[in-house]
């Protein structure tokens, strides 16, 4: 899980297997997002999921909020070698806050 | 249509000199944030500013750092009298609206700082 003490959490796989990975967070959120870095790259946004959603889904990847566990997943669907990444969650808090509160990460490894 | 765009990429200071990171948000995004990212880590979160406006800047350190975004021209984050500890990967992002606003940022690809 990322956020809160917990440390990062590394997944190895083979390709065309899924991934799963998870976030928790400590305060009220007005959304969550994903986001994927590669090894010295900047950060790509993958999903963005609103607090009043529960599940969303975008080609591969489907993401799940549960807002009273304070916890989001996401799925990747049948992983290509190129998913190799690091996976940040962040949560944009309520209203006057505009920063992005990320997670330590996930780091996922594809074996072809 | 270009991404958001940092340079340089790789800046190498000696401590006490003056580092100076600059981004150029994605075409029409008029709010620009930076963040610093340590090895192994997540990134954290220093400052968010507007055009000829800084808005917060509540993670940024009070001593060395300033950022500005003028009406003209990239987005500026100033290290000055470099120390070690300032050695990071530091991260431009920009977005058409506020996060709260359900609108995404969009990341640079960073400069990575090292202090000698």
């Amino acid at each position: 899980s990322q956020q809160g003490e917990e440390d990062p959490q590394a997944l190895s796989i083979q390709e065309g297997e899924n991934a799963t990975m998870n976030c928790s967070y400590k305060t009220s959120i007005n959304n969550l997002q994903w986001y994927r870095q590669n090894s010295g790259r900047g950060l790509v946004h993958l999903i963005l999921i609103r607090s009043n959603e529960r599940e969303k889904h975008s080609g591969r990847l489907r993401v799940t909020l549960d807002t009273s566990k304070k916890s989001s997943s996401l799925l990747i669907t049948a992983s290509r070698a190129a998913d190799t990444a690091s996976y940040f969650c962040a949560t944009a808090v309520s209203y006057g806050n505009n920063r992005l509160a990320f997670g330590k990460g996930n780091q996922v490894v594809v074996i072809p | 249509n270009a991404g958001v765009m940092q340079n340089p990429r790789h800046l190498v200071r000696r401590r006490g000199q003056e580092a100076r990171l600059r981004c150029s948000p994605m075409k029409g995004h008029s709010h620009v944030y930076w963040y610093r990212q340590l090895p192994e880590e997540g990134l954290k979160f220093m400052v968010y500013l507007q055009k000829e406006n800084i808005i917060d800047e509540s993670g940024m350190p009070k001593e060395r750092f300033s950022a500005e975004f003028p009406k003209e021209g990239p987005s500026i984050l100033r290290i000055q009298q470099v120390v070690r500890g300032d050695s990071a990967a530091y991260f431009c992002a920009s977005s058409l609206g506020q996060s709260y606003s359900n609108q995404p940022q969009h990341f640079g690809d960073g400069t990575r700082l090292s202090i000698l």
